[in-house]
């Protein structure tokens, strides 16, 4: 089955205590994204990668950082979680940029105290 | 002022009511519009997909664009129980180094 797989779906943390969100796809897709969901602001772009070891900043980067060194894998990782990281997270990926068809991760619901 | 306005909602209809959802965008290099229907606790999925202006129909569900207007809607005919979820329209332009920019989605929900 086609799909993303995002780890964890839930997640309670401390400020400060560095934490890694991990996405995996198993489409061959070229293009992955992260976005953040907030209530009244939609989804943001965090970070995408047109391709393994090619990544750049969408909207919102600040605070968080990304690796894509397999195609299939694109973690997001916050060096230090502030309560301002508290968002529903998704991944995406598609198989050339967002401009086709995007199949989104399940989310992972992330705060942080 | 954002790129994509979408009201918010919640809109509630009863079932079999046919259902409009629209956003308006400021950034005339859009050129791919998008409807992803989210279910509660759910990652978004592609519902409706539109290049440029016109009109698109799959089965029940409609979306059309007017890009003289910079507006786009999707119309949702005899609506079901199941069609309750959060719609978000979404746009990209050849400029947007592939990203999707967001409208903030409108919460449906269709009473039996």
């Amino acid at each position: 089955e086609a799909q993303v797989t995002q780890n964890p779906r839930y997640l309670i943390t401390v400020t400060g205590k560095k934490l890694t969100v991990t996405c995996s796809q198993n489409m061959n897709h070229e293009y992955m994204s992260w976005y953040r969901q907030d209530p009244g602001l939609g989804l943001r772009q965090i970070y995408y990668s047109m391709n393994v070891e090619v990544t750049d900043k969408g909207d919102v980067p600040e605070g968080y950082k990304v690796s894509r060194k397999e195609k299939r894998n694109f973690p997001l990782i916050l060096e230090s979680p502030s309560p301002n990281q508290t968002s529903l997270y998704f991944c995406a990926s598609s198989p050339a940029g967002m401009n086709t068809e995007a199949f989104f991760g399940q989310g992972t619901r992330l705060t942080v105290v | 002022q954002k790129e994509v306005e979408q009201d918010p909602g919640p809109l509630s209809v009863p079932e079999g009511a046919i259902v409009s959802l629209n956003c308006t965008y400021s950034n005339s290099a859009f050129q791919y519009f998008m409807w992803y229907r989210q279910y509660s606790r759910k990652g978004p999925e592609l519902l409706m997909y539109t290049y440029s202006s016109g009109n698109k129909e799959d089965g029940r569900f409609t979306a059309q664009v007017d890009k003289s207007s910079k507006y786009i809607s999707l119309f949702i005919r005899d609506s079901q129980p199941s069609d309750s979820a959060t719609y978000l329209c979404a746009m990209s332009g050849y400029n947007q180094g592939g990203k999707l920019i967001f409208g903030q989605g409108t919460e449906l929900s269709v009473k039996p």
